[in-house]
C-alpha cells in the first residue's frame, strides 16, 4: 500500500520561510495534499496539487510536486507564530478512494 | 455548532470495558471515517463508509467494529478495549471526491 513520509520536526523564525517536505510511494497516487493540525482540534485543509501539475501557489502557501521523485513540498511565506502546528501530507489513494497521512511534521515558530 | 460533532470528548475506562464512541454530520456527505492518532505514527485508517449499507476495514481495523446507523451517524466500538487503543480518534466525512475530509474534534480515549 501507499507511505508517506515526513520529517517530523521544523523550527524557524517568525519572518522566515519554512519548508516542510513530503515524500510518497505509489506513483498512481492522484491528489496530493497538505492538512493543518492547530493544538487540540482535528485537521484542517490547506491545499491540494493534482498529480499533473508541478506547482500551486495560494497566498503564503507554495506547493511543489516532483512526481518523478514522488515528492512533495510546502513552502509558507513570511511564517507567522500562528503557523504554529502539526503538518500533515497526505496522498489519495486511487485504488481505494482514501487517504494515506504521513506522520505529520510539527512547525514550531519562535519570535 | 461544529458541522462534526464527537462524543465523548474524553474517557478514561478500564481493560475488558466495551467504549462506543459516536460521529453525527450536520454536512450532508455520504462518506464518512474513523481515523486515530498516536504521537509519531499520525493519523491511521479504522473503519470507512461510503454509504449507509458500505462498511469497509482500513489499515488497523482489528479490535474495533463500527455500525452507520444513519447517513449523518457513524459509531465506532471497542468490544473489549486494551491499553494500546489508548489514543486520539477522529470522526471525518468527505463528499463523493473524497479528498477533502471534514474532521470532528476528536475524542481522547484513555483504557487503564
Amino acid at each position: 500500500g501507499e507511505d508517506v513520509e515526513q520529517s517530523l520536526f521544523l523550527s524557524v523564525r517568525e519572518g522566515d520561510s519554512s519548508v516542510i517536505n513530503c515524500t510518497y510511494t505509489d506513483s498512481s497516487s492522484t491528489y496530493l495534499y497538505w492538512y493543518k493540525q492547530e493544538p487540540g482540534a482535528g485537521l484542517q485543509l490547506l491545499t491540494y496539487i493534482f498529480s499533473n501539475m508541478d506547482m500551486k501557489q495560494d497566498q503564503r502557501l507554495t506547493v511543489l510536486l516532483n512526481k518523478r521523485d514522488k515528492h512533495l513540498s510546502l513552502r509558507i511565506a513570511d511564517t507567522q507564530t500562528g503557523d504554529s502546528a502539526i503538518y500533515f501530507c497526505a496522498a489519495m489513494n486511487s485504488g481505494y478512494s482514501t487517504l494515506t497521512f504521513g506522520k505529520g511534521t510539527m512547525l514550531l515558530v519562535s519570535p | 455548532d461544529a458541522d462534526v460533532t464527537q462524543t465523548p470528548r474524553n474517557r478514561i475506562t478500564k481493560t475488558g470495558k466495551r467504549i462506543m464512541l459516536e460521529c453525527s454530520q450536520t454536512k450532508g456527505h455520504d462518506r464518512m471515517y474513523w481515523y486515530r492518532q498516536d504521537p509519531g505514527l499520525g493519523l491511521r485508517l479504522i473503519y470507512y463508509s461510503f454509504d449507509v449499507k458500505d462498511i469497509n476495514k482500513g489499515e488497523i481495523s482489528d479490535g474495533y467494529s463500527v455500525s452507520r446507523q444513519a447517513q449523518a451517524k457513524f459509531s465506532l466500538s471497542l468490544e473489549s478495549a486494551i491499553p494500546n487503543q489508548t489514543a486520539l480518534y477522529f470522526c471525518a466525512t468527505s463528499d463523493h471526491s473524497g479528498g477533502e475530509l471534514f474532521f470532528g474534534e476528536g475524542s481522547r480515549l484513555t483504557v487503564l
